[in-house]
């Protein structure tokens, strides 16, 4: 089975920050992974799927990179809006997701 | 625009049986395969299930293999999930989720992710 880890578990950020969260696969994935966005009581969203890929409608300040085993997603300026939990997913056999980011109000 | 609704969900206790379904709208069921992923209280996503756009073929977590069995009605727009000899580790809300890409490559369902997601139905197993 392949594993996914997120780190870190939480992070604490403000309004206009620079975010970066990591997931790492424990054999290599190629591209084969997507992140999700999800708030308290909501369904998780797709932000970027095959690792650097943005879904349509979100916004640009979201990228994703990587290839192998290590992967990271970047907001570039964070929002109000972006506090949030983040979960990566590999899909290159099966389907597992990483245990999760939750992005806090400094 | 393309909308899944999940229902079904409820207190069981152990042992117990219990059918999640999920109506498909704002897209044609019959072009896609479909998922199921939970999420324990408090916990991150797991993935339970897959079946293919026609039923052909299905794939489990190994957590859930052998006690539930998905299936899909396309004429009625419907996915289900049906849950038997449940445990208290079964306690989730349970998403359907559309799948967008998936194939076989080595007897392995690989290279697709879930793009359109239900709110959720809750299920707690307890007696």
């Amino acid at each position: 089975d392949i594993q996914t880890t997120q780190s870190p578990s939480t992070l604490s950020a403000s309004v206009g920050d620079r975010v970066t969260i990591t997931c790492r696969a424990s054999q290599s994935i190629s591209t084969w992974l997507a992140w999700y966005q999800q708030k308290p009581g909501k369904a998780p969203k797709l932000l970027i799927y095959k690792a650097s890929n943005l879904e349509n409608g979100v916004p640009s300040r979201f990228s994703g990179s990587g290839s192998g085993t290590e992967f990271t997603l970047t907001i570039s300026s964070l929002q109000p809006d972006d506090f949030a939990t983040y979960y990566c997913l590999q899909y290159n056999t099966y389907w597992t997701f990483g245990q999760g980011t939750k992005v806090e109000i400094k | 625009q393309a909308q899944l609704v999940e229902s079904g969900g409820g207190v069981v206790q152990p042992g117990r049986s219990l059918r999640l379904s999920c109506e498909a709208s704002g897209f044609t069921l019959s072009g896609y395969g479909m998922h199921w992923v939970r999420q324990a209280p408090g916990k991150g996503l797991e993935w339970v299930a897959l079946i293919w756009f026609d039923g052909s073929n299905k794939f489990y977590a190994e957590s859930v293999k052998g006690r539930f069995t998905i299936s899909r009605d396309n004429s009625k727009s419907t996915l289900y999930l049906e849950m038997n000899s449940l445990r208290g580790e079964d306690t989730a809300v349970y998403y359907c989720a559309r799948d967008r890409g998936t194939n076989m490559v080595r007897g392995a369902p690989a290279g697709g992710y879930m793009d359109v997601w239900g709110e959720g139905t809750t299920v707690t197993v307890s007696s």
